[in-house]
């Protein structure tokens, strides 16, 4: 079975600029979460879907937003983008939502502003 | 904020040292999971604790969860080269699912 995929794995963008990151889950999966990974900061929860609906969201400004689609892969979204954002965005896949399964992560995309 | 405490952030060891990390939770998990995210790396699912009190091993590696649900602990013995990365915990929190903030490992051959 193939696992969760990212794209892409590496981004460079300016300060401004908008940026959409994209997780395909593992079959079968209809739960999709993303994490901001920083070093200072850890893994920050910033949102989660399941079956195109947004469950829950983490502590980040309206900047940052998602979607999924339905089958099941999910995309986010940064818009304005500032320094600070520069971060490894991961996603994870799984059975169930709510952190109640086994969460399996993608490669992550490395996101660099300028 | 982080709503899952872990300790240390940082541990240096000797190859053949033991070492152990502590999470704690502000509230009563419904499970506690662990994961392993080596240098460059993503996280990786170790295992899944449910029970009050349960103790699972995966060779040299020993999960605890506690009594109240609220705790757990990774002790690894006899640390290899092989066992370097950071170690976090996660549990759901809110309905979804909250890490702490890890544990890197360094391990000196």
């Amino acid at each position: 079975k193939a696992g969760v995929t990212q794209t892409p794995r590496y981004l460079i963008k300016t300060r401004g600029q908008q940026v959409t990151l994209s997780c395909s889950p593992i079959s079968g999966h209809r739960s999709v979460s993303w994490y901001q990974q920083t070093p200072g900061q850890g893994l920050q929860f910033l949102f989660e879907y399941f079956s195109e609906t947004q469950r829950n969201k983490g502590n980040f400004p309206g900047r940052f937003s998602g979607r999924q689609f339905s089958n099941s892969r999910s995309e986010m979204n940064v818009s304005t983008l500032e320094l600070g954002d520069s971060a490894l965005y991961l996603c994870a896949s799984s059975l169930a939502p709510g952190g109640l399964d086994t969460q399996y992560f993608g490669p992550g995309t490395r996101l660099t502003v300028l | 904020g982080q709503q899952v405490m872990q300790i240390p952030q940082y541990q240096h060891v000797q190859e053949g040292e033991d070492f152990t990390t502590y999470c704690n939770s502000s509230t009563t998990l419904s499970n506690i999971q662990w994961y392993k995210q080596r240098p460059g790396g993503h996280p990786v699912f170790l295992i899944q604790l449910v029970k009050s009190g349960e103790v699972k091993k995966q060779k040299r590696l020993t999960f605890q969860f506690g009594e109240a649900k609220k705790n757990s602990s990774l002790h690894i013995t006899a640390t290899q080269t092989t066992d370097v990365g950071t170690y976090f915990c996660a549990g759901p929190w809110g309905g979804d699912m909250r890490f702490g903030a890890g544990t890197r490992l360094t391990v000196k051959p």
